[in-house]
């Protein structure tokens, strides 16, 4: 049974960059897109952008700008950066397979706070 | 963008009742080329990751039971829950991955 697990830092300061990993364990990596979202009580779950084993990406319109999203298919893992965050940034932020797995990495609190 | 709106927000149903909330699209995520919907359900309860429940608009994941189920196609949807049990409070969202930016409903409270 696929896990995900990710990681990374859950403090930064206004102006940082955001950097999230996700490690996925007891299955397929290749041949699926793995997603980046993230949930607020005020927008609700968002979908940040996702990447494929072959490193092809779709990101959303309304954070492109600012996202980079990049694999390393010899450790099954990928990542996410986010930069110039602000405190419209802080949520919980998750990885996961929308369209292949349908499993979820257990997520991680980010606060942007000066 | 696809808009995804439920009804009702909240809900408050007793248990062993049944609870149904909808779904509508702001166009429609049924693929014509394989006739299928690229809909979504998920239950997430609180501190927890989002868990799927149906895909396909129909088809119950593994190990979901089978007082889950969900129908609908092109732009409306209904997620259904019979004999409610005390475990299934929770919030449930629908979800289109028929097209990128992929969206999600605004969540449905279920309450017991």
């Amino acid at each position: 049974q696929v896990q995900i697990q990710q990681w990374g830092a859950g403090l930064l300061k206004p102006s940082e960059t955001l950097s999230l990993t996700c490690a996925v364990y007891g299955g397929s990596f290749g041949g699926y897109y793995w997603s980046w979202l993230r949930q607020t009580p005020g927008k609700g779950l968002e979908w940040i952008g996702e990447i494929n084993d072959s490193g092809s990406t779709n990101y959303n319109p309304s954070l492109k700008s600012r996202v980079t999203l990049s694999l390393d298919t010899s450790k099954n893992q990928f990542s996410l950066k986010l930069s110039s965050v602000t405190a419209a940034d802080t949520a919980v932020y998750y990885c996961a397979s929308l369209t292949g797995t349908r499993r979820w990495g257990q997520g991680t609190l980010v606060t942007v706070s000066s | 963008d696809i808009v995804m709106t439920q009804s009702p927000d909240s809900l408050a149903v007793s248990l062993g009742e049944r609870a149904t909330i909808n779904c509508k699209s702001s166009q429609s995520v049924l693929y014509s080329s394989n006739n299928e919907n690229y809909l979504a359900w998920y239950q997430q309860k609180p501190g927890q990751p989002p868990k799927v429940l149906i895909y396909w608009a129909s088809t119950r994941e593994s190990g979901v039971p089978d007082r889950f189920s969900g129908s609908g196609s092109g732009t409306d949807f209904t997620l259904t829950i019979n004999n409610l049990q005390a475990e299934d409070v929770a919030v449930y969202y629908c979800h289109q991955y028929y097209t990128t930016p992929y969206t999600f409903g605004q969540g449905t409270n279920l309450e017991i």
